[in-house]
């Protein structure tokens, strides 16, 4: 069965600090894939980033950063010089191999993070 | 392309009703699915679907059914609802291979009083 954890439920921070939000996650595939999504007040949900298990590079788009190391099955997302845009909750989660007509498309979520950004 | 549509985007209900929460893509999307979002439990996933009549149940499936006519809907029934299905709902589409990333639409606030 697949796992992810987001121990951190909520992060204040103010304005212009660095924030990072941790995922450790379970899976016996060796194929996977990882995301991260965002949702805002507003209550949608937002694509940020794709991970597959074969691309340990790191990746940094604008003032969001992702490090993701196999070997401590954790893909951490740091987002630097926050601001006040940046409240939302963020959510990582992983899909894995098809097997038969089971999709590899079937998400499972962390319970998420709360990232408060104040001025 | 209006992306992925639910409605209604509310909705409050008694216990022992049924209702259909509607979901749509204009993408030609293969794969749907529903989750359902509690606080501090993520998104669970409920139903999906690989295409056009074909369906299988996710992680939390009791309570709902769906079926797949079309490319582009994916209803979701709540066939005798309970306290416990008070949640907000969202749809979402992709193409079928895992590594794409999945769209998902508004969401559906559904109380059960």
């Amino acid at each position: 069965a697949q796992k992810v954890t987001q121990a951190q439920t909520e992060i204040s921070v103010v304005e212009k600090e660095d924030v990072t939000l941790d995922c450790v996650y379970e899976t016996r595939d060796t194929t996977y894939y990882l995301f991260w999504y965002k949702q805002p007040p507003s209550g949608e949900l937002v694509f940020l980033i794709r991970r597959n298990s074969f691309d340990e590079q790191n990746e940094i788009s604008g003032r969001y950063s992702w490090n993701f190391q196999k070997s401590t099955s954790s893909f951490n997302f740091t987002i630097t010089a926050s601001q006040v845009v940046d409240s939302a909750v963020y959510f990582c989660a992983l899909s894995g191999r098809a097997r038969g007509k089971a999709a590899g498309n079937k998400l499972t979520f962390g319970g998420g993070t709360r990232v408060l950004v104040k001025p | 392309n209006a992306g992925v549509t639910q409605t209604p985007k509310f909705q409050v209900l008694k216990t022992g009703q049924s209702m259909t929460l509607q979901c749509a893509q204009d993408m030609n999307h293969e794969y749907m699915s529903w989750y359902r979002q509690d606080p501090g439990m993520g998104l669970r996933l409920i139903h999906y679907s690989v295409g056009a009549g074909i369906t299988d149940q996710g992680e939390v499936p009791n309570g709902y059914n769906v079926s797949r006519s079309t490319t582009e809907d994916f209803p979701l029934r709540l066939l005798s609802a309970a306290p416990s299905q008070t949640s907000v709902y969202f749809c979402a589409s992709s193409y079928r291979r895992s590594a794409y990333e999945q769209y998902f639409g508004p969401g559906t606030r559904l109380t059960v009083t």
